[in-house]
């Protein structure tokens, strides 16, 4: 049960892209697409942003993308706001009733 | 509107016990797979523990497997987590999350926390 690969620390200017990666393995985010984001701000509860790898629950700006290629998942913030500075988890399935979080990645907007 | 509030935590010393409680509200409690998941201080979030609708099944991350178990009363709306033989590691704000899909593969609704602190 090893922890998905992030990294530590993203930046963008405001109105830019950024594209924050989680890479985890064949029998966790490359075998099931069961891949989910979460936004965390400092002192808050996560918050869902992204499920199965690339849907968008009720409420989320569609400025939020997921997507996934083998064994890394990405989550994308377009169009960047001030609002959007928080912590990033990914999770996925990882088999035999198991869950695994990425270690989290700190964006911050310029 | 969907509420969860964790209550339970607190200061306790290693290999001590305590329970953690949320209560929910604003859906239907009992069909839902619900969660248990964990995040130290200054560090990444940590799924602890996931009970399916009908308590039949139960899981748990290797490192609380014998020590925590994770229960829930559907006529209460809540869900329930007794952590016994407690370690200096298990320390952290616990979250209640309502999981979505088989298994809870996801968690779309997420409680404030309550924290517990392991130390002598």
């Amino acid at each position: 049960q090893s922890a998905l690969t992030q990294p530590p620390s993203a930046s963008g200017s405001p109105g830019q892209s950024v594209t924050i990666s989680c890479t985890g393995t064949s029998t966790d985010v490359g075998g099931y697409n069961y891949v989910s984001w979460y936004q965390q701000h400092p002192g808050k509860a996560p918050k869902l942003m992204i499920y199965g790898v690339n849907k968008r629950p009720s409420g989320v700006p569609d400025r939020f993308s997921g997507s996934k290629s083998g064994n890394t998942a990405s989550l994308t913030v377009s169009g960047l706001q001030a609002e959007d500075e928080a912590d990033y988890y990914c999770s996925s399935y990882a088999g035999s009733n198991n869950l695994v979080f990425g270690g989290g990645t700190k964006l911050t907007v310029l | 509107e969907v509420q969860l509030e964790e209550s339970g935590g607190g200061l306790v010393q290693p290999g001590g016990s305590l329970r953690l409680s949320c209560v929910t509200s604003g859906f239907r409690f009992g069909d839902y797979w619900m969660s248990w998941v964990r995040q130290a201080p200054g560090k990444g979030l940590e799924w602890v523990a996931n009970i399916k609708k009908d308590e039949s099944e139960k899981y748990y991350v290797d490192s609380v497997k014998g020590r925590f178990t994770i229960s829930r009363d559907n006529a209460k709306n809540s869900l329930y987590l007794q952590m016994n033989s407690l370690r200096v590691e298990d320390a952290a704000v616990y979250y209640c999350a309502r999981g979505r899909e088989s298994f809870g593969t996801y968690f779309d609704y997420w409680g404030q926390g309550t924290l517990v602190t392991v130390s002598s």
